[in-house]
């Protein structure tokens, strides 16, 4: 399964809302597709996993949707902890990641 | 909270062998499957290789069936990526990261700070 992120590239200011999409190249099995955010030089932090559920400890500002073919990252208001590139994952058919979309400062 | 820390990495010539390694602790090793992604200089993330908690069931990307081995010591709570015949482009940041559920080969809750690998003449 291919994923393809977009944008590539989202400029937004702080408090913005951002809204990233992933679609998959065939429906993902039981909407098995997380969301990562990773800052330079550190290691990816998981978001969201289940298309929807919120992992340990992410504020509720993060928020997946989604189901089959097209998913969507929601950050209601962008704090400036939040730029940074996210990546989407698919679990259900192997393993696979998206792109990415780098969300930077406007 | 569980901690994930890679080591072994380093420099190799194209074709030569490396073997990295990733110490687990704060949760029940042998109870998550494992799993090592990689990142190239300026690229993307991407999946290499899963390991069911058992070390029975094990997975891989195409691009390195048949060259890299995934394995664990659930006795040492250890996990290891022997890397064979590797190439220019297996050069990458690697990092272990563990299963968030008992589903093997799901999303990954906790991820090491990665471990570089470059293979060049």
């Amino acid at each position: 399964t291919v994923l393809t992120q977009s944008p590539g590239t989202l400029s937004l200011s702080p408090g913005q809302r951002a809204t990233l999409s992933c679609r998959a190249s065939q429906s993902v099995n039981s909407n098995y597709l997380a969301w990562y955010q990773q800052k330079p030089g550190q290691a990816p932090r998981l978001l969201i996993h289940g298309a929807s559920s919120r992992a340990t400890g992410i504020p509720d500002r993060f928020s997946g949707s989604g189901s089959g073919t097209d998913f969507t990252l929601t950050v209601s208001r962008l704090e400036p902890e939040d730029f940074a590139v996210y990546y989407c994952q698919q679990y259900g058919d192997s393993l696979t990641f998206g792109g990415g979309t780098k969300v930077e400062i406007k | 909270e569980a901690q994930l820390l890679e080591w072994g990495g380093g420099l190799v010539e194209p074709g030569g062998s490396l073997r990295v390694s990733c110490t687990a602790s704060g949760f029940t090793f042998s109870s998550f499957g494992m799993n090592w992604v990689r990142q190239a200089p300026g690229k993307g993330l991407e999946w290499v290789s899963t390991i069911g908690g058992s070390g029975d069931d094990t997975y891989y990307t195409d691009s390195v069936k048949g060259r890299f081995i995934i394995s664990r010591d659930n006795s040492k709570n250890t996990l290891h990526l022997q890397m064979n015949s590797l190439q220019v482009e297996d050069t990458a940041v690697y990092y272990c990261a563990k299963d968030w559920s008992r589903l093997v080969g799901s999303a990954f809750d906790f991820w090491g700070r990665g471990i570089s690998v470059t293979v060049s003449s």
